[in-house]
């Protein structure tokens, strides 16, 4: 079965850098892009960008552009989001999810929070 | 960018209620539309694609209708386990922007 793998909760202080993992399981990882996501406490859903698995081309939600980066690892069927120079306003839930066919995300993985504090 | 725009931003039925909710996007979308339920401390699930495609496993009085610029999402009897906050999702093109989440209670 499809299975995100999400690595765990990470306490960073103002100005560093968070990498999360995203860990793919139970298709070909190449086959299909990899979305992330965050939630902030109490907020909703915000799209912080894409990457296809199949040749790493990246899409960025412009207001991250300059401090996010994600990347694959199609050995390991792994995606990675880094988000640097953080901020307090980036505590936040963060999800990577399985785009299928550019129209849904079916799969989601467990979340990781992320928490910016000094 | 397209803004997605949900409507209620909250909303209170009683069991067995017919519930609809709005998604409005600021240009046509065509169908690319998905709608997502989460329940309190939960992940994200996929409920309806395609603007109409009921999601496997996701009970029948869910359903989704819409193209272009305006989408619906119909609980046509509402359950108490569908207490959640709803988020429709653009996929036409980058950035794939959620609408502002819409809460339902009992």
């Amino acid at each position: 079965q499809v299975q995100l793998v999400q690595s765990g909760a990470e306490v960073k202080k103002p100005g560093a850098s968070v990498k999360v993992s995203c860990k793919a399981s139970g298709y070909t990882f190449t086959n299909n892009a990899i979305i992330w996501v965050r939630q902030a406490p109490g907020q909703g859903l915000e799209w912080m960008g894409w990457i296809s698995a199949y040749n790493g081309n990246t899409n960025y939600e412009q207001k991250l552009l300059g401090r996010v980066t994600m990347t694959t690892d199609t050995s390991t069927s792994t995606a990675y989001m880094e988000l640097r120079s953080l901020r307090s306003e980036d505590t936040a839930v963060y999800y990577c999810a399985r785009d299928y066919g550019g129209s849904h995300c079916d799969y989601w993985g467990q979340g990781t929070l992320v928490t910016v504090s000094s | 960018d397209i803004r997605m725009t949900q409507s209620p931003s909250s909303l209170s039925a009683s069991v067995g209620d017919r519930v609809t909710i709005t998604c409005r996007a600021s240009q046509g979308i065509r169908n690319y539309l998905a709608w997502y339920q989460q329940k309190p401390g939960k992940v994200p699930q996929l409920l309806i694609y395609a603007a109409s495609t009921l999601q496997s496993g996701v009970p029948s009085r869910f359903s989704g209708s819409g193209s272009g610029t305006d989408f619906t999402l119909t609980i046509s009897s509402l359950q108490p386990e569908d207490v959640a906050t709803y988020y429709c999702q653009k996929f036409n093109s980058a950035p794939q922007t959620f609408g502002q989440g819409t809460k339902v209670e009992i």
